[in-house]
C-alpha cells in the first residue's frame, strides 16, 4: 500500500517568513495530493490539491509543487502570519476509489 | 450547504465497554469514510462505503471494529469491546459525486478509554 512521509514534524517561524513541508510517497502510481490544516481541537480543512499531470499550484500565499519522478511534493506558505499555526497534513491517492494516506503531520508556529 | 455531522462530539468509556458513534454525510455524497487519528498523528483510514457497499476496510480491526451504512446515507461505526489504545478522535468525511478525491470533515468523535 501507499506510505506517505512527512517532514518535519514541527516547524517555528517569525510571522513573515516563509515555511515549507516537504512529504513523500512511496506508490508510483498515486495521483492526487491535497493538504489539510487541522486547527486544535478541530476537523481537517482542504487548503489546496494538486493532480499528478500538474507540476505547481498556487493560491494566495501557498503553493504546492509536485515532483512526480523523485515522488515528493511540498507546501509552500510565504508571508506567514500567526493564523497560520496549526498542524499541516499531507496526503497521497492512489487507489481508483479515492482512498487517502496521510502523513504525520507537521506542527506549525508562527510567532509574531 | 450543511457539513458532515457527528454525534457525539465525546464519549468516554471503560475498557472492555462498547461504543457507537454516528455520520450524517453531506446531503448527495455517496462516499464515506471512517477515519482514526490517534493523538499526533494523521487520520488512518479504517473503512470506506460506496452509497451502502464497502469499498476498503482493509484497515479495519475487524475482531472488535464493525460499520454500517444501511441505506447509503448516515453510518454507524462500532466498538465492542473496547481497548486502551482505541482512545483517539473518529472523523467521518465524505465527498461529492463529481469530486471524488475531495473530502469533507466532520467535526469527529473524542473517544477516551479509560
Amino acid at each position: 500500500g501507499e506510505n506517505v512521509e512527512q517532514h518535519p514534524s514541527t516547524l517555528s517561524v517569525q510571522e513573515g517568513d516563509s515555511a515549507v513541508i516537504k512529504c513523500t510517497y512511496s506508490d508510483s502510481a498515486s495521483n492526487y495530493f491535497p493538504w489539510y490544516k487541522q486547527e486544535l481541537g478541530k476537523r481537517p480543512q482542504l487548503i489546496i490539491d494538486i493532480r499528478s499531470n500538474v507540476g505547481e499550484k498556487k493560491d494566495q500565499r501557498i503553493a504546492v509543487t509536485l515532483n512526480k519522478t523523485a515522488k515528493h511534493f511540498s507546501l509552500h506558505i510565504t508571508e506567514t502570519q500567526p493564523e497560520d499555526s496549526a498542524v499541516y497534513f499531507c496526503a497521497a491517492s492512489s487507489s481508483g476509489y479515492s482512498t487517502l494516506t496521510f502523513g504525520k503531520g507537521t506542527m506549525l508556529l508562527v510567532s509574531p | 450547504e450543511a457539513g458532515v455531522a457527528q454525534s457525539p462530539r465525546y464519549k468516554i468509556i471503560e475498557k472492555r465497554q462498547s461504543v457507537a458513534f454516528w455520520c450524517n454525510p453531506i446531503s448527495g455524497h455517496a462516499t464515506l469514510y471512517w477515519y482514526q487519528q490517534i493523538l499526533g498523528q494523521g487520520p488512518k483510514l479504517l473503512i470506506q462505503f460506496q452509497n451502502n457497499g464497502v469499498v476498503d476496510d482493509s484497515q479495519l480491526p475487524k475482531d472488535r471494529f464493525s460499520a454500517e451504512r444501511l441505506k447509503g446515507v448516515d453510518s454507524t461505526l462500532k466498538i465492542q469491546p473496547a481497548k486502551l489504545e482505541d482512545s483517539a478522535v473518529y472523523l467521518c468525511a465524505s465527498n461529492p459525486p463529481m469530486n471524488r478525491y475531495e473530502q469533507y470533515f466532520g467535526p469527529g468523535t473524542r473517544l477516551t478509554v479509560t
